[in-house]
């Protein structure tokens, strides 16, 4: 089966810095790779996603990059504020459909002010 | 509009008890996914939903899990015989077609087996 390896676990930044968080998968047919920000207490958000036929999409401050061949992908947010901090979560999907998802262990991101 | 809800938000329960967690998708979303939340961990998926079809149940953790969903809407998660190990946040999600869409999350049950 598919699995997700998120690193890193904890991040700190300092506000206005870019952060990077890094995902590998396992299963080559995957082919839908979401992304969701949990804030503390809340439900997970979809922020951005990218379909495997895609090698980079942006959103605002947001960007996510895709490396097939290294089943590898990574979120990108530039210009960082303190609302960025959450738990960030990749997935993979896991069938055809892409809606079957494993989920990466999630990174913490701090914003420090 | 409205999103996703859940009930109860938290349940406490002994070990052993049979527990009932209750969803209600977003009107109009065919898929509905359960997910399991372990403290500071990822998501884990358990069962998907797609409208009338056989439910895709490779996730559940063991035969004390099961899961309904009558047609389009509700859909009750239960657990039998509740083991400390199942101590978690259970996660319900929809989507509108279940091909490559957002899932909106409702905001979970906190499940605590004492």
């Amino acid at each position: 089966g598919e699995n997700v390896e998120q690193h890193p676990s904890t991040l700190s930044v300092q506000e206005g810095d870019s952060a990077v968080i890094k995902c590998t998968y396992s299963d080559s047919a995957s082919n839908y790779f979401p992304w969701y920000k949990q804030e503390l207490g809340k439900r997970p958000q979809l922020i951005i996603d990218i379909r495997s036929n895609v090698g980079e999409k942006k959103d605002q401050r947001i960007a996510v990059t895709l490396n097939k061949t290294a089943k590898h992908f990574s979120l990108h947010i530039t210009e960082t504020q303190p609302e960025d901090s959450a738990v960030y979560f990749c997935a993979a999907s896991i069938n055809n459909a892409g809606n079957m998802l494993t989920f990466g262990g999630g990174t913490r991101l701090m914003v420090k002010p | 509009g409205a999103g996703v809800s859940q009930s109860p938000s938290n349940k406490v329960t002994e070990k052993g008890k049979d527990v009932e967690l209750r969803c209600d998708p977003i009107s109009g979303h065919t898929a509905l996914y359960w997910y399991r939340q372990r403290l500071g961990q990822g998501l884990e998926f358990l069962i998907y939903f797609q409208g009338n079809s056989a439910p895709d149940k490779s996730g559940l953790p063991s035969d004390r899990f099961s899961a309904e969903r009558t047609g389009e809407s509700v859909s009750t998660l239960t657990i039998q015989r509740t083991q400390q190990e199942d101590s978690a946040v259970y996660l319900c999600a929809s989507s509108f077609s279940g091909f490559m869409d957002t899932q909106y999350f409702g905001p979970g049950t906190r499940l605590t087996v004492l």
